[in-house]
């Protein structure tokens, strides 16, 4: 079975411009998270989709940061403006459901931003 | 906010050894997991114990949680080089699944 993949895997940008990330979940998953991930520390949680419908996006800094899941499967993350501080790894993770445990993550996007 | 914090936030020990990670939580959950990430690469999953649960096994990991206390503990048994990474906990604060993690712990077996 395929695991979650994700791309860019690397990408470098000047503050102020933008970026996007996309993820493709295993098939037949239905929650879908994005996660920011700074050095040093743990993931922090963006966004949790379920199917197509945003289960909670709390963290989500909404005035730069947006997210979508087109049909239930595909998901983009995407920065604009970019900050410094966004420096991270973006982590996209699937499970079966809520409830239902264990998340599958991807390799991540590491985002430099000078 | 993140929902759960690991103790030690680093940890050195000789191959051959047990180690022990803690990690406490501040609200309700349904369940708590610990993952695994290599220096580089995503998490993986370890192990999952519901909050009905007070102890499960997993080759060389033992998971204990104590809802009253608000805390779980992960041991890894005759530890390995491999073994080396960081360790998280994540517990879902809504019940919702939707897993927060904590700072984590950097295990570092030496051989």
């Amino acid at each position: 079975e395929a695991g979650v993949a994700q791309s860019p895997r690397y990408k470098i940008i000047e503050k102020r411009q933008s970026v996007a990330f996309w993820c493709n979940p295993i098939s037949g998953h239905a929650t879908l998270y994005w996660y920011q991930q700074i050095l040093g520390q743990g993931p922090k949680l963006l966004i949790q989709f379920q199917n197509n419908g945003v289960v909670d996006d709390s963290q989500l800094p909404k005035d730069r940061f947006s997210a979508e899941r087109l049909k239930g499967v595909d998901s983009t993350l995407k920065i604009q403006p970019a900050k410094l501080e966004d420096s991270a790894v973006y982590l996209c993770a699937d499970g079966q459901g809520a409830n239902t445990g264990e998340l599958f993550f991807g390799e991540g996007s590491r985002l430099t931003v000078l | 906010s993140q929902q759960g914090e690991e103790d030690p936030q680093a940890l050195s020990i000789q191959e051959g050894e047990n180690a022990t990670m803690n990690c406490s939580y501040k609200t309700s959950i349904n369940n708590l997991q610990w993952y695994r990430q290599n220096s580089g690469r995503g998490l993986v999953h370890l192990i999952l114990i519901r909050s009905n649960e007070r102890e499960k096994h997993s080759g060389r990991l033992r998971v204990t949680l104590d809802t009253s206390k608000k805390s779980s503990s992960l041991l890894i048994t005759a530890s390995r080089a491999a073994d080396t990474a960081s360790y998280f906990c994540a517990t879902d604060a809504r019940g919702n699944n939707d897993m927060r993690f904590g700072a984590g712990t950097r295990l570092t077996v030496k051989p």
